[in-house]
């Protein structure tokens, strides 16, 4: 069965400061990953996605993500981290023989703290 | 325009009772989804609909969950004899239809339960 691992539950950086978000996957072929940001009383919002090719993605709000099929990570990266970029972060996967669709399995999170 | 909206964003319910769940998505949207996020956990996936069939129900926990989506846009989660393994985040997502596994899903704020 797939999986999603997210090794850390809890981060805190500095504003300012570079971010590194992990994400371990479990699936026999290439799954289809994204990245969701959920703000307190926010819906979870799409930061980017990976289906194929470029295996370097760029999402919104300046992040980016890395697929390393080797690795089976699919690591969240931003350079320079803004005190809004505080909220919970969730990696997921999708089966990639779907029938059209996208069933998410999520891991359970790392929530981000920013200090100012 | 108007994202996907679901009420109650609170409901408090007695253990043994029945209770409704209601998502409206994006207007035009023909795939939508259910998920439930248990504290501290990621979203879990429950049910799938494209258009007013339940295409993929297989995260339903068990008989007493039950949704429909009867004219393919509104729909309704509902618990009977509610337990208090219930509680939870219920989250619901609408995406276009239009573009298969590429399509985005946009998620809504969610509905927190709890049972007592």
């Amino acid at each position: 069965a797939q999986s999603v691992t997210q090794p850390d539950i809890h981060i805190t950086v500095s504003e300012g400061a570079s971010l590194e978000l992990r994400c371990n996957y479990s699936y026999g072929a290439t799954p289809y990953l994204f990245w969701y940001v959920q703000s307190p009383g926010q819906g979870l919002q799409l930061l980017l996605k990976y289906f194929s090719g470029d295996t370097l993605v760029q999402g919104i709000k300046g992040f980016e993500a890395e697929f390393k099929r080797s690795q089976s990570s699919f690591n969240l990266r931003k350079p320079s981290v803004h005190w809004s970029d505080a909220a919970e972060y969730f990696c997921a996967v999708a089966p990639s023989f779907s029938g059209g669709y996208n069933k998410l399995i999520f891991g359970a999170g790392t929530r981000l703290a920013v200090h100012p | 325009g108007a994202g996907v909206s679901q009420t109650p964003s609170n409901k408090v319910t007695e253990k043994g009772k029945y209770v409704e769940l209601r998502c409206d998505p994006i207007s035009g949207h023909t795939a939508l989804y259910w998920y439930r996020q248990s504290l501290g956990q990621g979203p879990e996936f429950l049910i799938y609909f494209q258009g007013t069939g339940a295409a993929d129900d297989s995260g339903l926990p068990n008989d007493r969950f039950f949704a429909v989506r009867p004219e393919g846009s509104v729909s309704t989660l509902k618990i009977q004899r509610t337990e208090r393994g219930d509680s939870a985040v219920y989250l619901c997502a609408s995406s276009s239809g239009l573009a298969g596994y590429t399509d985005t899903q946009y998620f809504g704020p969610g509905t927190r339960l709890t049972v007592l």
